[in-house]
């Protein structure tokens, strides 16, 4: 099992430019969730999906966030335009319902410049 | 909305050491307390908390939760450079299996 798999690693942009960040979950784990992580606000849920279907996208700050999941495989966090303020790790990370404890990717480390 | 808070911030000390981590948590529909480390990478999970007063350890690490105190510690003897990290805790809330993450406690164990 590949675990959970993000895509960039790592990313640097501009301000203003779009950032489009990846994920496919373990194959048979039917939550996905979305998370930030900042030295000053730890790690913060920004949306989870269940069965692909969002459930709970409260965490997402603001209209530029948005994401996806148009299949069980894979997800999307897109954010337009990026702000140097949206600089942070930002994991996915993929559970079974009814098996609790969820398994993180290695995150992708976004810069915005 | 859920909170969970965890102390110290920061802790050092020095291999051999005895260390306690503490969590507190509010959380509707609470289910479990989960323990995490992080390293450099992603969280890995430690333990998984969901009756009070039973204790859970793996070698040098133990966890128990207090549900009437709303509160969790992880306990780490013996301590090593190794343990060096990041340690969260989250509550986990409900059917839906949503987690709610403490800052976490940063702790660093000196040779």
């Amino acid at each position: 099992d590949a675990g959970v798999i993000q895509s960039p690693r790592h990313e640097v942009t501009e301000m203003g430019q779009e950032v489009t960040l990846r994920c496919k979950p373990i194959s048979g784990h039917n939550s996905l969730f979305w998370y930030r992580q900042t030295m000053m606000r730890g790690l913060e849920l920004l949306i989870y999906f269940n069965n692909n279907v969002p459930i709970d996208d409260s965490g997402m700050p603001e209209d530029r966030f948005s994401a996806k999941m148009p299949n069980a495989s894979f997800s999307t966090l897109k954010i337009q335009p990026s702000e140097p303020r949206d600089s942070a790790v930002y994991f996915c990370a993929s559970s079974q319902t009814g098996v609790d404890g969820y398994t993180f990717g290695s995150g992708t480390r976004l810069t915005v410049v | 909305e859920d909170k969970v808070v965890q102390s110290p911030l920061s802790l050092v000390v020095h291999e051999g050491d005895t260390v306690t981590l503490n969590c507190s948590y509010e959380v509707t529909n609470f289910r479990s307390l989960l323990w995490y480390k992080q390293e450099k990478k992603a969280p890995t999970f430690l333990f998984m908390l969901t009756s009070s007063g039973i204790e859970k350890k793996s070698g040098r690490l133990s966890s128990i939760l207090d549900k009437k105190e709303l509160s969790s510690i992880l306990n780490i003897t013996a301590t090593q450079t190794g343990d060096s990290a990041i340690y969260l805790c989250a509550g986990l809330a409900g059917a839906n299996s949503k987690l709610t993450f403490g800052k976490g406690i940063t702790l660093s164990v000196r040779p």
